[in-house]
This record gives C-alpha cells, sequence and structure tokens, in this order.
C-alpha cells in the first residue's frame, strides 16, 4: 500500500514569500499531523486535523496555516517565509485519534533564501 | 507531557542485541510509552508501543518495569539498517501529537 506522499519534496524560496506544502494521507486514514524539524534538532509538532477540523495546535506561527480537505489530503500555507523558517517539514497520518500509530511521509526540504 | 531521558548516543555491533533504556518517572497512568526511530534523511518511523505489559512485533521488544518508570526497547539482532535516532515518547489516551525529546543516535559497528 502507498504511504504518504508529502510535495513538493523541495522547495526554495526567497524572505518574504509564500510557501505551499502538501500531504497525501495513506488511504482511509481521516487524521493528519504536522511536523517541523528545524536543523539539527528534533522533530515539534505544529498542527493536526481529524475529518476536516483541527483537532491540535502545537507551536504553529500565526503566519502558517492549514487545513484539511474532503478527500483528507492536508495543505500547509506558509506566508512572510522567514529564515528560520527553512526546515524538514513531515506529515504523518494516522487512521483514528488518540495512540494509534503515526505513519510519516518522506519529508519536504524547505530552504529560505 | 511527561518527560523521558534517553542516552544521547549508543554503539553496538552488528549481530549483536541492542538494548535501548529510557527513563519516564513522571509518567501517568493514562501514558502510553511509543517508540520511534528515524534513519538518515527520512521521516520518523513507528516502532513498538506499550501500556503496562511487555510487547513483541516483527521489528523489536518493549520491556516495561513494572512501576512503569522506565522502559527498554530491544533489537534482538542489530544490522546496519537499524543505525538511527530512537526516540521514547510518553503518549497519554486522548492526546494526538508526538512530542519528540532529543533521543538516543545508534550507532551499528559492522
Amino acid at each position: 500500500a502507498a504511504g504518504v506522499i508529502q510535495s513538493p519534496r523541495h522547495l526554495i524560496k526567497e524572505k518574504r514569500e509564500t510557501a505551499t506544502l502538501k500531504c497525501y494521507p495513506i488511504s482511509r486514514h481521516d487524521t493528519v499531523y504536522w511536523y517541523q524539524q528545524g536543523p539539527g534538532q528534533d522533530p515539534q509538532f505544529l498542527i493536526s486535523f481529524y475529518e476536516k477540523m483541527q483537532s491540535d495546535k502545537g507551536s504553529i506561527p500565526d503566519r502558517f496555516s492549514a487545513q484539511q480537505f474532503s478527500d483528507y489530503h492536508s495543505e500547509l500555507n506558509m506566508s512572510s517565509l522567514e529564515l528560520g523558517d527553512s526546515a524538514l517539514y513531515f506529515c504523518a497520518s494516522s487512521l483514528v485519534l488518540a495512540t494509534d500509530t503515526q505513519y510519516f511521509g518522506p519529508g519536504t526540504r524547505l530552504t529560505v533564501l | 507531557d511527561a518527560k523521558t531521558t534517553q542516552p544521547n548516543s549508543m554503539e553496538s555491533n552488528e549481530e549483536e542485541p541492542v538494548h535501548l533504556p529510557c527513563n519516564h518517572s513522571t509518567i501517568s497512568g493514562t501514558d502510553y510509552i511509543h517508540w520511534y526511530r528515524q534513519l538518515p534523511s527520512q521521516g520518523p518511523e513507528y516502532v513498538i508501543h506499550g501500556l503496562t505489559s511487555n510487547v513483541n512485533n516483527r521489528m523489536a521488544s518493549l520491556a516495561i518495569a513494572e512501576d512503569r518508570k522506565s522502559s527498554t526497547l530491544i533489537l534482538h539482532r542489530a544490522t546496519l539498517r537499524d543505525a538511527a535516532v530512537y526516540y521514547c515518547i510518553l503518549r497519554a489516551f486522548g492526546n494526538e501529537k508526538l512530542t519528540f525529546g532529543t533521543g538516543t543516535r545508534l550507532t551499528i559497528i559492522p
């Protein structure tokens, strides 16, 4: 079965530009999570969605927004990009909330110049 | 979220068992113990999880202390492909997010 798909895999942007990252969860998974991993850092939770509704929120900047669509794919929109936004962005999906296993995608590497 | 403590790094010889410890002295009764690992240049990967009893799956075993204040991830026969950062994470029932700590960087020596 196909895993979590993220696109694009690499993205280069200039400061103050906007970026949109996409995540396609595993088939039938209804929950999507976004994590950010800065250089040499551990992954940090940003936001999650369950059945198209935001279900939890972490240290996500106000410049970022996200949503989950009717086909369960999710998009992370990032505006007014800063140099510090350069990081790996991982999406994960799971079938149910709570203690279920999260399956991670390969990540999108965002570089802000 | 309750905190976990892991050694920063460990080394093991190929084809030998590896025991990765994790301390979580402030664990609460509803916290599940999850282990994920992150291979170089990849997203985190689920390894195993448990609540009170020891657990086994095709990847590893999880030994949980009787008082639940510590646990050990056991890789029965390490291969070079097991070189990764291993994260021990406490996840309360009903809490969705994974809170990654520093993790243990495991190096496998051929």
